[in-house]
């Protein structure tokens, strides 16, 4: 079965400073990885997806993200974080063997601090 | 650009009643989905559907149930609202076709308050 943990529930940071979310995974075959944002009040927003090739992946809004098979993580950074940033962000893993449905973490809410 | 909209942002009901929650996607995908969003817990999935008039329980499919009589259109449907049943609603839809199109394109929620 496929699972996923985001160690963090909650990440505090200030404007401007970097920031790492961690996200692992666990899954049998090839996993397809996603980070998704949601803000306040919204739906969720694909921020950047990983199926194969390069193990660092760019998305929207300056966010990228590393795959690492051999520590199962796929954690999400950004250089220097702006307070519109602040928002619950999650991971997810697909499945390669057959499974279109992704199983999603619970979540790390991101505060921002001027 | 793909979109999923959802007939209401928020809605309260009383307990008992029949609710009606729909999902419109335009971008012709096979897959629709519906999951709770609940502080603490992420997302849940209650149903999923991956063809017209099909459907399949999720993680937590009591109480409620569901209906798609078009590719476009997925219904979900509270037979008799609980206190316990409130909770933010969201609808997802996917392409089929392998695991390259696992990724869900999301409508904006509903957050549903049952008194």
């Amino acid at each position: 079965a496929q699972s996923v943990t985001q160690p963090d529930i909650h990440i505090t940071v200030s404007e401007g400073a970097s920031l790492e979310l961690r996200c692992n995974y666990s899954y049998g075959a090839t996993p397809y990885l996603f980070w998704y944002v949601q803000s306040p009040g919204q739906g969720l927003q694909l921020l950047l997806k990983y199926f194969s090739g390069d193990t660092l992946v760019q998305g929207i809004k300056g966010f990228e993200a590393e795959f690492k098979r051999s520590q199962s993580s796929f954690n999400l950074r950004k250089p220097s974080v702006h307070w519109s940033d602040a928002a619950e962000y999650f991971c997810a893993v697909g499945g390669s063997g057959g499974s279109y449905i992704p199983t999603f973490g619970r979540g790390t809410s991101l505060i921002v601090h001027p | 650009d793909v979109k999923v909209t959802q007939s209401s942002r928020y809605l309260v009901k009383r307990t008992g009643e029949k609710v009606f929650l729909e999902c419109v996607q335009d971008m012709d995908h096979e897959n629709m989905f519906w999951y709770r969003q609940d502080p603490g817990l992420g997302l849940r999935l209650i149903y999923f559907s991956y063809d017209v008039k099909m459907k399949e329980k999720g993680d937590i499919p009591e109480g409620y149930s569901v209906s798609r009589e078009k590719k476009e259109r997925f219904s979900l449907i509270l037979e008799s609202a609980s206190t316990n049943q409130t909770s933010m609603y969201l609808c997802a839809s996917s392409l089929s076709g392998g695991t390259m199109y696992n990724e869900q394109f999301f409508g904006p929620g509903t957050r549903l308050t049952v008194l």
